[in-house]
């Protein structure tokens, strides 16, 4: 079984400009959630996604948005890129069930915001 | 809101001893305390989790207990290996809202020396 995929894998920006990351979760997994992760924060919730609903949010700016398709694939936005966007992206995906709760981890996406 | 706090920051042990890592939460509604392992430059990989209804929960050399009444959960690794060298991040579920959001700790970095 194919693990959690995100792409790119590493990608350069400027101040100002805004980034698309996505994120193909394992076979028949349905929830998505994305952390960012810098030395100094640790990883941080930034959203989840189930069913193509965000089912919970994380304390990030506007400019964080995301969306989950109807074959479960996500992507999100970052727009008006900041220096302090800079980190790694991690995607994880998560199967259904009440007694599930194991995240599998993509091997991230990193930005860097020049 | 949510916060989990965790230490040491760093922990350094020789081969064949033992590891222990503390980690406190706040919300009381949480119910679900996983552990990751971040090999450098890899993804995190979940080594053991427990629920709010288990104390202590072993699989080999790895432990978890969870103590609900002073809100704090300690992983424990006996008989340590160069291989366990990583970083270890504690978690909760946020308040018991879902599996898909998790609230981390700052991280341990484990250096077992042979």
């Amino acid at each position: 079984k194919a693990g959690v995929t995100q792409t790119p894998r590493y990608l350069i920006k400027t101040r100002g400009q805004q980034v698309t990351l996505s994120c193909s979760p394992i076979s028949g997994h349905r929830s998505v959630s994305w952390y960012q992760q810098t030395p100094g924060q640790g990883l941080q919730f930034l959203f989840e996604y189930f069913s193509e609903t965000q089912r919970n949010k994380g304390n990030f700016p506007g400019r964080f948005s995301g969306r989950q398709f109807s074959n479960s694939r996500s992507e999100m936005n970052v727009s008006t890129l900041e220096l302090g966007d800079s980190a790694l992206y991690l995607c994880a995906s998560s199967g259904t069930g009440t007694t599930t709760g194991e995240l599998f981890f993509g091997e991230g996406s990193r930005l860097t915001v020049l | 809101g949510e916060n989990v706090e965790q230490h040491p920051s760093t922990l350094s042990v020789q081969e064949g001893d033992s590891a222990v890592i503390k980690c406190t939460y706040s919300d009381s509604a949480s119910n679900y305390f996983p552990w990751y392992k971040q090999e450098l430059g890899k993804r995190p990989q979940l080594i053991i989790d427990i629920r709010s209804n288990v104390g202590e929960k072993k699989d080999q050399r790895i432990a978890v207990t969870l103590n609900k009444t002073a809100k704090h959960f300690s992983l424990h690794i006996t008989e340590t290996q160069p291989e366990d060298s990583a970083v270890y991040f504690c978690a909760d579920n946020a308040g018991g809202t879902s599996y898909g959001k998790l609230t981390f700790g700052q991280g341990t970095i484990l250096t077992v020396h042979p």
